[in-house]
């Protein structure tokens, strides 16, 4: 069993749709959750950091943590098509020492149809 | 501040040759680190380096692997003898401080290993 699971999709949902997307972990240590947005043929850039366990939002976006279930989630508002990428979960330890330690989803393509 | 340069963008090799990948940080990041990207397959961690040093080599294959980063000039990752199995998206990343937490690691836009 993989530390991190992703639905690699591809999800495909019209534009101004709320977008879900989610990843399940089997670590209990981890503390700190990630998402990353990788553009085709480009690198992948920090879109959200969540500490431990709740909600953080930035415009659209929003991140959830569910510690007791290992499950995190990225929902988009509003959606559009330059939502268009592959979107990565990542998570690390609070012993975390090293960026080694940082274990990515494999990542979920997400199509915004205009 | 031009941000993380990585190249070639796309390198072919045939098996048996040598594969030079080239990243220059961003301005002021003394923090280098490089993953592996393969098809449908998350990033995976291979070696974090600071100015002259190795710091964390855990994720690098013992063989044919390497990288450096040099005082003056790019970090480089270096794998010889090249196998099919080496094709993959390698990317570079930087960082102003250690990353140990949610730290922003800046990525470059990779490199396309493909061996024929």
């Amino acid at each position: 069993q993989k530390e991190v699971e992703q639905d690699p999709g591809p999800l495909s949902v019209p534009e101004g749709a709320i977008v879900s997307l989610n990843c399940t972990y089997s670590n209990s240590a981890f503390q700190y959750f990630m998402w990353y947005r990788q553009y085709s043929r480009k690198g992948p850039e920090l879109l959200m950091y969540t500490y431990s366990s709740g909600n953080k939002e930035d415009g659209r976006f929003t991140a959830q943590v569910d510690k007791s279930s290992k499950y995190i989630s990225l929902f988009i508002r509003d959606s559009q098509p330059s939502d268009s990428a592959t979107y990565l979960c990542a998570m690390a330890g609070l012993e975390m020492s090293s960026a080694s330690k940082i274990i990515f989803g494999s990542g979920t393509r997400l199509s915004i149809r205009p | 501040n031009a941000g993380v340069m990585q190249n070639p963008r796309h390198l072919v090799r045939r098996r048996g040759q040598e594969a030079r990948l080239r990243c220059s940080p961003m301005k002021g990041h003394s923090h280098v680190y490089w993953y592996r990207q393969l098809p449908e397959e998350g990033l995976k961690f291979m070696v974090y380096l600071q100015k002259e040093n190795i710091i964390d080599e855990s994720g690098m294959p013992k063989e044919r692997f390497s990288a450096e980063f040099p005082k003056e000039g790019p970090s480089i990752l270096r794998i010889q003898q090249v196998v099919r199995g080496d094709s993959a998206a390698y990317f570079c990343a930087s960082s102003p401080v250690r990353v140990t937490g949610g730290e922003e690691q800046f990525f470059g836009p990779g490199t396309r290993l493909t061996v024929l």
